[in-house]
């Protein structure tokens, strides 16, 4: 089983959608989780950050940690077409250097 | 501007042909690493450093060499590159591992293709 996993997708959506992107893990030492997004022909920019479980809210965007489920969820309301990305996970130990899961690319419709 | 930037962006070469990409960053973060990215297999680690002149292996360091002789930069070395190392190539960089919270800041990307 890997670490970290992620369904690639791809996933098309209406503007105006509810996403859902979703990673499992498997080591439940994992205790610092972030999400991701690359645009096209850029390097992954930092989307959101979460220590431990719970949900944190930036704007649309809302990220959510079930460390019972080892399963973490990013939801982006109302979404645009520049939500257009690819959103990885990604979850670290401390000390240790982030895992990343393979992605989810994401199109948004207008 | 906080930024990683990497050289060159683009690069086609023929297998065997020595190449270096250049990394550099001027945050002066302690941690340094180099990602590749093929479709599919998503980020995988390739080398990382975690100081000056402190280097060690990622998950698919075959192939590839780094140095880091200075805090800013970690070049990437393909000794002899192979078509199976056409890919995209991502340097990236942060404060350090301690307690935990590691945001990494990528840089732009190098798309490698080795005919």
């Amino acid at each position: 089983q890997k670490e970290v996993e992620q369904d690639p997708g791809p996933l098309s959506v209406p503007e105006g959608a509810i996403v859902s992107l979703n990673c499992t893990y498997s080591n439940s030492a994992f205790q610092y989780f972030m999400w991701y997004r690359q645009y096209s022909r850029k390097g992954p920019e930092l989307l959101m950050y979460t220590y431990s479980s719970g949900n944190k809210e930036d704007g649309r965007f809302t990220a959510q940690v079930d460390k019972s489920s080892k399963y973490i969820s990013l939801f982006i309301r109302d979404s645009q077409p520049s939500d257009s990305a690819t959103y990885l996970c990604a979850m670290s130990k401390a000390g240790t250097a982030l895992i990343f899961g393979k992605g989810t690319t994401l199109s948004v419709s207008s | 501007e906080a930024q990683v930037t990497q050289n060159p962006r683009y690069l086609i070469t023929v297998t065997g042909k020595k190449l270096t990409v250049t990394c550099s960053q001027n945050m002066n973060h302690e941690y340094m690493s180099w990602y590749r990215q093929d479709p599919g297999l998503g980020l995988r680690q390739i080398y990382y450093s975690m100081n000056v002149e402190v280097t060690d292996k990622g998950d698919v360091p075959e192939g590839y060499k780094v140095s880091r002789k200075e805090k800013r930069n970690f070049p990437l070395i393909l000794e002899s590159p192979s078509p199976n190392q056409t890919s995209l190539y991502f340097c990236a960089s942060s404060l350090g591992l301690a307690g935990g919270y590691n945001e990494q800041f990528f840089g732009p990307g190098t798309r490698l293709t080795v005919l």
